[in-house]
């Protein structure tokens, strides 16, 4: 079946190092959203990505999807302590219901101040 | 706006004993989607509904849960009877899918479920 893969699952980082967690699909995706999750929350969106190729950026968050449109990747500079929580990427596979988003797993980001 | 409601936050139940979970989308959003949340296994999509009509329901894990959404404004989860392995937290998520690209789902805060 389709599925949506995250790597790392868990990333430990000293504040102020950069921290980067990849998404990738095993279909062809026609966009892609990023998710974060504080520790207590729930997942909140932060942007979404639609074309081959496509950066986009956020103040410290660079998100970039592929050009193949398989796999996705989110990028934080300089981490802060507020960077805390699980990161999901969640796909919508192409040549289907556009409504049926697929998340992935998540990687939780522990920032040590 | 308030956003997604769900109610009760949290929900504490013995084994054998029916459990409620209630939703209230965002207004004039098509879509509503519950999912459950758990250490083990992440985020499942259990089934999800558009313009008040159960799409898919694939996710259930079995029959012993049910879901409804009777208007556009509430949704409800139900199982019966509980199992302790039913415990998660359970997210209600609407969205508006009526053009490309606005598939962004808004979740509520969520019902910590345990049953003991």
């Amino acid at each position: 079946g389709q599925q949506v893969m995250q790597i790392p699952q868990y990333q430990h980082v000293q504040e102020g190092e950069d921290f980067t967690t990849y998404c990738n699909s095993s279909t062809t995706l026609s966009n892609i959203q990023w998710y974060k999750q504080r520790p207590g929350g729930h997942p909140v969106f932060l942007i979404q990505l639609v074309k081959s190729g496509e950066v986009k950026k956020q103040k410290r968050l660079t998100f970039q999807f592929g050009e193949a449109k398989k796999n996705s990747s989110l990028h934080i500079t300089a981490t802060q302590t507020t960077d805390v929580g699980t990161y999901f990427c969640a796909g919508v596979p192409e040549k289907t219901s556009y409504d049926k988003v697929i998340f992935g797993p998540g990687t939780s980001l522990s920032v040590i101040p | 706006d308030a956003g997604v409601i769900q109610s009760p936050r949290h929900e504490v139940t013995e084994m054998g004993q029916e459990v409620t979970l209630r939703c209230k989308p965002i207004s004039g959003h098509d879509y509503l989607f519950w999912y459950r949340q758990t250490m083990m296994r992440g985020l499942e999509l259990l089934i999800y509904f558009n313009n008040n009509v159960p799409i898919d329901d694939s996710g259930m894990p079995e029959d012993r849960f049910s879901a409804k959404m009777p208007n556009a404004s509430f949704s409800t989860l139900k199982i019966q009877p509980s199992e302790p392995r039913d415990s998660a937290v359970y997210f209600c998520a609407s969205s508006d899918g009526t053009a490309f690209g606005s598939d962004t789902q808004y979740f509520g805060p969520g019902t910590r479920l345990t049953v003991l």
